[in-house]
């Protein structure tokens, strides 16, 4: 089955700095590649996802990249502010429709 | 809100026993899907159901077991309760599920297991 590792496990920066966050998969056959942000004892939330026939794409500050070549994609947060802190899922999915989960990133953002 | 509801929220119970969780999806969803997230860790697919029949089987237990009714809703029933079985567990429904497409998976807000 498909395996996604996520790198890295807690990242801290400062408010108005850049995140990055990086995720590997296995499968060639995944095409879906969504991410999600859960706060403390909340539900995951989906804040983007990418397809792949598609290479990047763009909401506001957040902004996800999609290498199938290398099989790895990446959530990139610009002007980050202290809302942003949570724990950061990615996913990857085969079109089975069945998602799997990357281990998760603990992002803080220090006022 | 993302139109999944999950009862209960908390559930406190003992090992040994046996629970039902209930999940509602988003009106028109006809794919459900189980999740277990333990402490710290990150969420562990259980199950899918789509229009009433299991479509597929992730890491769940054989003291687990799910069903989704005529009505969409689905129930995840734990048995034989053990401490480790101590977790959040979402479910999350998206329209179709049929395969060779993906659909967005939206979550309900979970329901806090504590086995004692």
């Amino acid at each position: 089955g498909e395996n996604v590792e996520q790198h890295p496990s807690t990242l801290s920066v400062q408010e108005g700095d850049s995140a990055v966050i990086k995720c590997t998969y296995s499968d060639s056959a995944s095409n879906y590649f969504p991410w999600y942000k859960q706060e403390l004892g909340k539900r995951p939330q989906l804040i983007i996802d990418i397809r792949s026939n598609v290479g990047e794409k763009k909401d506001q500050r957040i902004a996800v990249t999609l290498n199938k070549t290398a099989k790895h994609f990446s959530l990139h947060i610009t002007e980050t502010q202290p809302e942003d802190s949570a724990v950061y899922f990615c996913a990857a999915d085969t079109g089975a429709n069945n998602l799997f989960f990357g281990t998760g990133t603990r992002l803080t953002v220090i006022p | 809100d993302s139109g999944v509801t999950q009862t209960p929220k908390h559930l406190i119970t003992a090992t040994g026993q046996r629970v039902t969780l209930r999940c509602s999806p988003r009106s028109g969803d006809l794919s459900v899907y189980w999740y277990q997230q333990s402490l710290d860790q990150g969420l562990q697919f259980l199950i899918q159901y789509y229009n009433g029949e299991e479509r597929a089987k992730g890491n769940i237990l054989e003291r687990f077991s799910a069903q989704q009714f005529p009505d969409l809703h689905s129930e995840l029933n734990l048995s034989s309760l053990e401490l480790g079985d101590s977790a959040l567990y979402f479910c999350a429904s998206s329209g179709s599920g049929r395969g060779g497409s993906t659909d967005t998976q939206y979550f309900g807000p979970g329901t806090r297991l504590t086995v004692l």
